[in-house]
């Protein structure tokens, strides 16, 4: 059973610190990693997507990838209220052919003001 | 620029039903996938379309089938509801010739069984 694990929190940080999300996946031969933010009642949306070992910035985003750990993490530096939502973690485990998604549970993060 | 369009937002039916769910995909987008998120959940595959063929299905039974259009637009068919099938249907779609990379969703249909 290929899994991909979040922890589904919620994870509680005051307004400015930097929230640390993570994810373990299972399939080692996985290539494409993805972070997206869902809003409660709305539906996923991309924010982040890293597919080499190291880290990936975009803006307040820096997405962290360890194919060795099987671990791949996302920091949101200076959160805002705004960044309160539930992440999803998305792994594509790819075997040949092998396009889907595999989402995590997500976890639920509330910045405190 | 027009993202992922869903079709309709909401919908209730009752046990036994068919409903179709419909999706356009992103502008220069040619593969549609469909997942299902039940509440507290996160999405699960439910299969994807790429040339108007049918690619790659997850573990869901034959009463969830699909279709893409030449437009590369698509439908989720699904026949003889259960309460078990009320959930957020979320259509997604990937750039052109790029299957494993980005998925871009629409606003997702809620669909309700009673």
């Amino acid at each position: 059973q290929k899994e991909v694990e979040q922890n589904s929190g919620p994870l509680s940080v005051p307004e400015g610190a930097i929230a640390s999300l993570n994810c373990t996946y299972s399939d080692r031969v996985s290539q494409s990693f993805f972070w997206y933010r869902q809003y409660s009642g709305k539906s996923p949306e991309l924010i982040m997507s890293i597919y080499s070992n190291g880290d990936k910035e975009d803006g307040r985003f820096t997405a962290q990838l360890n194919k060795a750990s099987q671990y791949v993490s996302l920091l949101i530096r200076d959160s805002q209220p705004s960044d309160s939502a539930t992440y999803l973690c998305a792994v594509n485990m790819s075997g040949a052919g092998s396009y889907q998604l595999t989402f995590g549970k997500g976890t639920k993060l509330s910045v405190i003001p | 620029d027009a993202g992922v369009t869903q079709s309709p937002t909401h919908l209730i039916k009752t046990r036994g039903q068919q409903v179709t769910l419909r999706c356009s995909p992103k502008s220069g987008h040619d593969t549609v996938s469909w997942y299902q998120q039940a509440l507290g959940q996160g999405p699960q595959f439910i299969f994807q379309y790429y040339e108007e063929e049918e690619r790659q299905r997850g573990n869901f039974p034959d009463r969830f089938s699909g279709h893409q259009f030449p437009n590369y637009s698509s439908e989720l068919n699904v026949n003889a509801l259960l309460l078990g099938d009320s959930a957020l249907y979320l259509c997604a779609s990937s750039p052109l010739g790029m299957r494993g990379t980005e998925a871009f969703f629409g606003q997702g249909t809620r669909l309700t069984v009673v």
